[in-house]
Formats: C-alpha cells, sequence, structure tokens
C-alpha cells in the first residue's frame, strides 16, 4: 500500500530538549516536503526536498533541520524545541517534476506539544 | 494578499443538503492547480478533488464536485447530499508553476472551514 508514515503521532517534550520526527515513503518519490498546522494560519511549508542531499527552506524554516540521505526518508529535526513549535506537523511526498497537477501523499501527522 | 481565502471558518448543515465552501486564490500564473483536502478529527489530510487552470469541465469526484469561476479566481467545493461523515476539516490548496519556484512542489494552503453536519 502506498503510504507516508510518521512517527511518532504524538510528542510532549520540554523547552530545550532535542527531538526528530521521522517520515518515510515507500513510492520511491523524489519530491518529499514537511508543513506545520496551526489554527486559523491553514498548513506553512518548513522544508522541502527535491532528491537526496537536496533541500530548502520553505516558508517556516527557523527553528527546524531536515535531512535527506536517503530517498525514502525526511526526517524533521528540533534542535532545541520552543513552545511556540507546538503544532500539527505533516510530511507529504510527491514525483518530483509532476507539474502543478499532481497532488500530493500526506502522512498521518504528528501533534507535538513543547512545555 | 492572501493566496488562498477561505472565508467561512465554519458551517452547519442539515444531513442530505447540499454544501458550498468557498476558496478564492490569488495568482499571476496561467498555470496552476487547485485541489480540496478533508481533515477529520482524527487528523489526516485526505485528498478529495483536483482542478486544473486549463481544465474547460468542472472537475467532479463522487458527491464532490469543483464550481471553477476562473475570471472570478474562485474554487468552490460542492458537496451533494451531505452525509454526517462529512463532518471534517475543509482546506482549498492550490500549486502554482511558477519558474520562480522551480522544483518546489508547494501547496500553498488555505486557513480551512470547519463543516458540522446536523442529524
Amino acid at each position: 500500500e502506498a503510504q507516508v508514515t510518521q512517527n511518532p503521532r504524538y510528542l510532549i517534550t520540554v523547552t530545550g530538549k532535542k527531538l526528530t520526527v521521522t517520515c518515510s515513503q515507500n513510492m520511491n518519490h523524489e519530491y518529499m516536503s514537511w508543513y506545520r498546522q496551526d489554527p486559523g494560519l491553514g498548513l506553512r511549508q518548513i522544508y522541502y526536498s527535491m532528491n537526496v542531499e537536496v533541500t530548502d527552506k520553505g516558508d517556516v524554516p527557523e527553528g527546524y533541520k531536515v535531512s535527506r540521505k536517503e530517498k525514502r526518508n525526511f526526517p524533521l529535526i528540533l534542535e532545541s524545541p520552543s513552545p511556540n513549535q507546538t503544532s500539527l506537523y505533516f510530511c507529504a511526498s510527491s514525483r518530483q517534476g509532476g507539474g502543478y497537477s499532481l497532488s500530493a501523499f500526506f502522512g498521518q501527522g504528528t501533534r507535538l506539544t513543547v512545555v | 494578499a492572501q493566496k488562498i481565502t477561505q472565508t467561512q471558518p465554519g458551517m452547519f448543515v442539515q444531513e442530505k443538503e447540499a454544501v458550498t465552501l468557498d476558496c478564492t486564490y490569488d495568482t499571476s500564473d496561467q498555470s496552476y492547480g487547485l485541489f480540496w483536502y478533508k481533515q477529520p478529527s482524527s487528523g489526516e489530510m485526505i485528498f478529495l478533488i483536483y482542478q486544473g487552470s486549463y481544465d474547460e469541465q468542472n472537475a467532479t469526484e463522487g458527491r464532490y464536485s469543483l464550481n471553477f469561476q476562473k475570471a472570478r479566481k474562485s474554487a468552490n467545493l460542492v458537496i451533494s447530499a451531505s452525509q454526517l461523515g462529512d463532518s471534517a476539516m475543509y482546506f482549498c490548496a492550490m500549486r502554482e508553476a511558477k519558474l520562480s519556484n522551480f522544483g518546489n512542489e508547494k501547496l500553498t494552503f488555505g486557513t480551512g472551514t470547519r463543516l458540522t453536519i446536523i442529524p
């Protein structure tokens, strides 16, 4: 079954404690992206990757890091989480160069709370 | 200016009635795609329907149709014969094909409309 898998689904952590949210897809997609969803703001792009070792900032990259060492995995790293990073996070993937007609496959979401 | 505007934060609709969720967009691109996603209370994002900027016919997928009015830059989602399971958050999104953003297959989302179906 084609899917994007995020872990964990829920996470409560304390300010400053480094964490990683994993994302893995089984569709051999080149393009992967992270979004955060906040009430009243919709989903906003954090980082994206066009292929292995190719990553770039989205609209709200501050406080986040990513890496793309393998095609299937695209982890999101919060080196020093702060309460304003409390949010619902989504990983998404799609074929690269699929054009504007291509929808994205989304993971199930990770609800992060930083206290 | 907002690229995607959803002006209805919340809607209540009687079961079996049709419902229209509004979406207007802003782009200078000629080529773009418009999407609707459903987010139930469990949180996942479910793709519903797609409309391309060059498509002359309005998209339909089962009970979902997209009322595309290009000159008005609107892409409203119509759900016919609503069901209790349609209660969810609905997001309109756009993907542009502009060269300045080449390689970033980004979806730009609206703020969403929370739809509640009343039995």
